[in-house]
């Protein structure tokens, strides 16, 4: 029973296309976060989301846009794919609270765009 | 200047050594602090975390916060070549819950 799941794996798709990476978390928590790694390994917050606020990176470009249908989920859509775009992104969970907060990450999806 | 700096590496100590890893942060409102393992490939996993000054052991683990001098610290005791890997510091600020981390420090053990 995976705590924190992303599908797919793996994406490999062409610059212009538009794209989705579903993430699903079963462990009740309160906030969801995206974040995206880039070839260098550095770890950048994109998004995080609870049921009352969504905290945009005002780095990430408006093509990126994170979608809650509930608690459980948070999707990531990306229009007009671009090179740059390639990288692998990870969904993350956490509750929200004093001291811990700290967070569980999916197992990332390896977007390659050519 | 980065939120969070770590010496990415990388660090080679011997197998039974201590390996120490060392972050710093900008932001002097950060509460919370956090060490993750990042294996080749993986997904973040976290080791420990931290909120008050001083020492916080966990096993062959140990974390330290300076939060005058903005640091924190992590200390491997009894490495062993399973501990080879990424070591990622993060900082949370509570405000806007954001999450800032650090580009990580790679380890090697050597058997």
């Amino acid at each position: 029973d995976t705590a924190v799941s992303q599908t797919p794996k793996y994406l490999v798709t062409q610059m212009g296309n538009d794209k989705s990476i579903k993430c699903e978390q079963n462990l009740g928590h309160d906030t969801m976060y995206w974040y995206k790694q880039d070839s260098k390994k550095f770890l950048k917050i994109m998004f995080s989301y609870n049921n009352k606020e969504l905290i945009i990176n005002e780095t990430v470009p408006n093509r990126f846009s994170p979608k809650s249908p509930d608690k459980a989920h948070l999707n990531l859509h990306i229009n007009s794919l671009e090179l740059g775009d390639s990288a692998v992104y990870f969904c993350a969970s956490s509750q929200v609270g004093w001291g811990g907060y700290e967070q569980y990450f999916g197992p990332g999806t390896r977007l390659t765009v050519t | 200047q980065k939120e969070v700096e770590q010496n990415s590496g990388p660090l080679s100590v011997p197998e039974g050594a201590i390996a120490s890893l060392n972050c710093t942060y900008s932001d002097r409102g950060s509460q919370s602090f956090f060490w993750y393992r990042q294996y080749s490939g993986k997904s973040p996993e976290l080791i420990m975390f931290i909120y008050s000054n001083g020492d916080k052991e966990d096993g062959r683990f140990t974390a330290q916060l300076n939060k005058a001098s903005q640091y924190v610290s992590l200390l491997i005791r009894d490495s062993q070549p399973s501990d080879s890997a990424t070591y990622l510091c993060a900082v949370n600020r509570v405000t806007g819950n954001q999450f800032y981390f650090g580009t990580g420090t790679s380890l090697t053990v050597i058997p």
